[in-house]
Protein backbone atom coordinates (compact mmCIF):
# COMPACT_ATOMS: atom_id res chain seq x y z
CA UNK A 1 0.00 0.00 0.00
CA UNK A 2 1.97 2.82 -1.44
CA UNK A 3 -0.01 6.06 -0.39
CA UNK A 4 1.52 8.89 -1.46
CA UNK A 5 5.19 8.75 -2.85
CA UNK A 6 7.66 11.71 -3.67
CA UNK A 7 10.85 11.48 -6.31
CA UNK A 8 13.41 12.37 -5.32
CA UNK A 9 13.91 11.75 -1.96
CA UNK A 10 17.45 14.39 -2.15
CA UNK A 11 18.59 16.61 -3.95
CA UNK A 12 21.12 19.28 -4.56
CA UNK A 13 21.10 22.25 -7.14
CA UNK A 14 23.30 24.89 -7.68
CA UNK A 15 21.51 28.72 -8.08
CA UNK A 16 19.94 28.82 -11.24
CA UNK A 17 19.36 25.14 -12.03
CA UNK A 18 15.58 23.70 -12.36
CA UNK A 19 13.94 20.83 -11.41
CA UNK A 20 10.58 19.09 -10.98
CA UNK A 21 9.44 17.15 -8.24
CA UNK A 22 7.03 14.51 -8.61
CA UNK A 23 4.31 13.24 -5.99
CA UNK A 24 2.10 9.89 -6.99
CA UNK A 25 -0.79 8.70 -5.23
CA UNK A 26 -2.73 5.58 -5.23
CA UNK A 27 -5.65 6.48 -3.33
CA UNK A 28 -7.68 7.99 -5.71
CA UNK A 29 -7.64 11.24 -3.87
CA UNK A 30 -8.78 14.34 -5.72
CA UNK A 31 -6.89 16.73 -3.57
CA UNK A 32 -3.31 17.24 -3.56
CA UNK A 33 -0.96 19.83 -2.06
CA UNK A 34 2.56 20.98 -2.13
CA UNK A 35 3.93 21.99 1.52
CA UNK A 36 7.73 22.82 2.56
CA UNK A 37 8.51 22.86 6.03
CA UNK A 38 11.39 24.68 7.37
CA UNK A 39 13.24 24.86 10.71
CA UNK A 40 11.27 26.81 13.39
CA UNK A 41 8.48 27.38 10.76
CA UNK A 42 6.04 24.66 10.61
CA UNK A 43 4.29 23.42 7.12
CA UNK A 44 3.56 26.23 4.51
CA UNK A 45 1.31 25.81 1.66
CA UNK A 46 2.82 26.20 -1.85
CA UNK A 47 0.51 25.38 -4.41
CA UNK A 48 -2.72 23.23 -4.23
CA UNK A 49 -5.30 21.07 -6.84
CA UNK A 50 -8.95 20.15 -6.17
CA UNK A 51 -8.55 18.26 -9.73
CA UNK A 52 -7.14 17.27 -12.88
CA UNK A 53 -5.94 20.03 -14.65
CA UNK A 54 -6.67 22.70 -11.87
CA UNK A 55 -4.46 24.63 -9.84
CA UNK A 56 -4.21 27.18 -7.04
CA UNK A 57 -1.72 29.48 -4.81
CA UNK A 58 -1.58 28.79 -1.69
CA UNK A 59 0.80 31.12 1.12
CA UNK A 60 4.05 30.77 -0.44
CA UNK A 61 3.91 30.22 -3.98
CA UNK A 62 6.70 32.84 -5.31
CA UNK A 63 9.15 30.87 -7.05
CA UNK A 64 7.33 27.55 -8.34
CA UNK A 65 5.00 26.24 -10.60
CA UNK A 66 3.06 22.62 -10.63
CA UNK A 67 0.64 21.00 -12.71
CA UNK A 68 -1.84 18.23 -12.53
CA UNK A 69 -2.05 16.33 -15.56
CA UNK A 70 -3.15 13.34 -13.96
CA UNK A 71 -5.48 12.87 -11.23
CA UNK A 72 -3.08 10.82 -9.49
CA UNK A 73 0.31 13.20 -9.96
CA UNK A 74 1.36 16.85 -8.88
CA UNK A 75 4.42 17.83 -10.50
CA UNK A 76 6.59 20.72 -8.10
CA UNK A 77 8.77 22.76 -10.44
CA UNK A 78 11.66 25.31 -9.52
CA UNK A 79 12.10 26.91 -12.61
CA UNK A 80 15.41 29.34 -11.37
CA UNK A 81 16.33 27.98 -7.88
CA UNK A 82 17.32 29.59 -5.47
CA UNK A 83 18.93 29.08 -1.53
CA UNK A 84 16.16 30.44 -0.22
CA UNK A 85 14.34 27.49 -1.34
CA UNK A 86 16.36 24.87 0.42
CA UNK A 87 13.92 23.02 2.49
CA UNK A 88 11.58 20.21 2.96
CA UNK A 89 9.29 19.52 0.38
CA UNK A 90 6.05 17.25 1.68
CA UNK A 91 3.11 16.73 -1.05
CA UNK A 92 0.12 15.55 0.47
CA UNK A 93 -3.30 14.41 -0.84
CA UNK A 94 -6.58 13.91 0.86
CA UNK A 95 -10.66 13.48 -0.78
CA UNK A 96 -12.93 16.47 -0.39
CA UNK A 97 -13.00 17.71 2.56
CA UNK A 98 -16.44 16.59 3.50
CA UNK A 99 -15.25 13.08 3.37
CA UNK A 100 -13.68 14.06 7.28
CA UNK A 101 -10.44 12.76 6.18
CA UNK A 102 -7.26 14.32 7.06
CA UNK A 103 -4.21 14.61 4.52
CA UNK A 104 -1.89 12.12 3.90
CA UNK A 105 1.44 13.04 3.45
CA UNK A 106 4.34 11.78 1.24
CA UNK A 107 8.04 10.96 3.31
CA UNK A 108 9.19 14.31 1.83
CA UNK A 109 11.81 15.29 -0.95
CA UNK A 110 15.19 16.91 0.84
CA UNK A 111 16.30 19.75 -1.10
CA UNK A 112 19.55 21.91 -0.98
CA UNK A 113 20.49 25.05 -3.42
CA UNK A 114 23.71 25.67 -3.04
CA UNK B 1 -3.59 37.52 9.50
CA UNK B 2 -4.24 34.32 10.51
CA UNK B 3 -1.88 32.54 13.27
CA UNK B 4 -1.63 29.38 14.88
CA UNK B 5 0.48 29.37 17.92
CA UNK B 6 1.48 26.09 19.62
CA UNK B 7 2.70 26.16 22.70
CA UNK B 8 5.36 25.03 24.26
CA UNK B 9 7.25 24.46 21.27
CA UNK B 10 9.72 22.13 22.85
CA UNK B 11 8.83 20.29 25.71
CA UNK B 12 11.20 17.50 27.90
CA UNK B 13 9.14 15.09 30.08
CA UNK B 14 9.68 12.72 32.04
CA UNK B 15 8.09 9.35 31.94
CA UNK B 16 5.23 8.90 33.69
CA UNK B 17 4.19 12.54 33.70
CA UNK B 18 1.20 14.31 32.17
CA UNK B 19 1.29 17.28 30.26
CA UNK B 20 -0.68 19.36 28.08
CA UNK B 21 -0.13 21.22 24.43
CA UNK B 22 -2.06 24.12 23.84
CA UNK B 23 -3.09 25.06 20.08
CA UNK B 24 -4.75 28.27 19.51
CA UNK B 25 -6.05 30.28 16.58
CA UNK B 26 -7.00 33.11 15.55
CA UNK B 27 -9.88 32.46 12.95
CA UNK B 28 -13.33 30.58 12.78
CA UNK B 29 -12.94 27.71 12.29
CA UNK B 30 -14.89 24.18 12.56
CA UNK B 31 -12.27 21.67 12.62
CA UNK B 32 -8.76 20.88 13.48
CA UNK B 33 -6.00 18.32 12.80
CA UNK B 34 -3.16 16.56 14.95
CA UNK B 35 0.05 15.52 13.48
CA UNK B 36 3.21 13.77 14.54
CA UNK B 37 6.33 13.63 12.89
CA UNK B 38 9.28 11.55 13.92
CA UNK B 39 12.72 13.12 12.67
CA UNK B 40 13.68 12.77 8.90
CA UNK B 41 10.31 11.46 8.72
CA UNK B 42 6.74 12.17 7.40
CA UNK B 43 3.43 13.16 9.02
CA UNK B 44 1.41 10.91 10.33
CA UNK B 45 -2.42 11.80 11.19
CA UNK B 46 -3.22 11.38 14.93
CA UNK B 47 -6.77 13.21 15.14
CA UNK B 48 -9.57 14.86 13.23
CA UNK B 49 -11.76 16.98 15.91
CA UNK B 50 -14.38 18.30 13.61
CA UNK B 51 -17.09 20.16 15.84
CA UNK B 52 -16.54 22.04 18.82
CA UNK B 53 -16.53 20.20 22.20
CA UNK B 54 -15.19 17.17 19.82
CA UNK B 55 -12.96 14.85 22.41
CA UNK B 56 -11.12 11.83 20.67
CA UNK B 57 -8.46 9.77 22.09
CA UNK B 58 -5.97 6.97 21.26
CA UNK B 59 -3.81 5.37 24.21
CA UNK B 60 -1.94 8.02 25.93
CA UNK B 61 -2.83 11.06 23.80
CA UNK B 62 -6.00 12.55 23.97
CA UNK B 63 -6.93 15.73 21.76
CA UNK B 64 -9.83 18.23 22.28
CA UNK B 65 -11.67 20.94 20.57
CA UNK B 66 -13.37 24.45 22.21
CA UNK B 67 -14.08 26.28 18.74
CA UNK B 68 -15.43 29.42 20.55
CA UNK B 69 -12.14 29.57 22.79
CA UNK B 70 -10.29 28.91 18.90
CA UNK B 71 -8.28 26.34 21.22
CA UNK B 72 -7.70 22.74 21.04
CA UNK B 73 -5.43 20.62 23.38
CA UNK B 74 -3.73 17.26 22.96
CA UNK B 75 -3.06 15.78 26.34
CA UNK B 76 -0.56 13.46 27.46
CA UNK B 77 -1.46 10.82 29.96
CA UNK B 78 1.72 8.92 31.89
CA UNK B 79 4.65 9.75 28.81
CA UNK B 80 6.30 7.07 27.72
CA UNK B 81 9.78 7.14 25.49
CA UNK B 82 7.79 6.31 22.44
CA UNK B 83 5.97 9.09 22.18
CA UNK B 84 8.90 11.63 21.76
CA UNK B 85 8.41 13.53 18.42
CA UNK B 86 7.35 16.84 17.14
CA UNK B 87 3.85 17.18 17.12
CA UNK B 88 1.62 19.66 14.70
CA UNK B 89 -1.89 21.10 14.57
CA UNK B 90 -3.30 22.60 12.20
CA UNK B 91 -6.48 24.55 11.49
CA UNK B 92 -8.87 23.94 8.42
CA UNK B 93 -9.48 27.44 6.97
CA UNK B 94 -12.36 27.13 4.90
CA UNK B 95 -15.56 26.62 4.71
CA UNK B 96 -15.51 25.09 1.17
CA UNK B 97 -14.67 22.20 -0.20
CA UNK B 98 -10.72 21.96 -0.37
CA UNK B 99 -9.98 22.09 3.25
CA UNK B 100 -6.54 23.79 3.44
CA UNK B 101 -4.74 23.78 6.33
CA UNK B 102 -2.58 26.21 7.99
CA UNK B 103 0.21 24.78 10.48
CA UNK B 104 1.61 25.52 13.78
CA UNK B 105 5.09 25.61 14.25
CA UNK B 106 5.02 22.25 16.38
CA UNK B 107 5.79 21.27 19.66
CA UNK B 108 8.64 19.37 20.38
CA UNK B 109 8.08 16.53 22.82
CA UNK B 110 11.08 14.72 24.37
CA UNK B 111 10.68 12.09 26.90
CA UNK B 112 13.33 11.17 29.15
CA UNK B 113 13.23 7.97 31.47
Amino acid sequence: NAGVTQTPKFRVLKTGQSMTLLCAQDMNHEYMYWYRQDPGMGLRLIHYSVGEGTTAKGEVPDGYNVSRLKKQNFLLGLESAAPSQTSVYFCASSPPRYRNQPQHFGDGTRLSIL
Amino acid sequence: ELKVEQNPLFLSMQEGKNYTIYCNYSTTSDRLYWYRQDPGKSLESLFVLLSNGAVKQEGRLMASLDTKARLSTLHITAAVHDLSATYFCAVDIYGGSQGNLIFGKGTKLSVKP
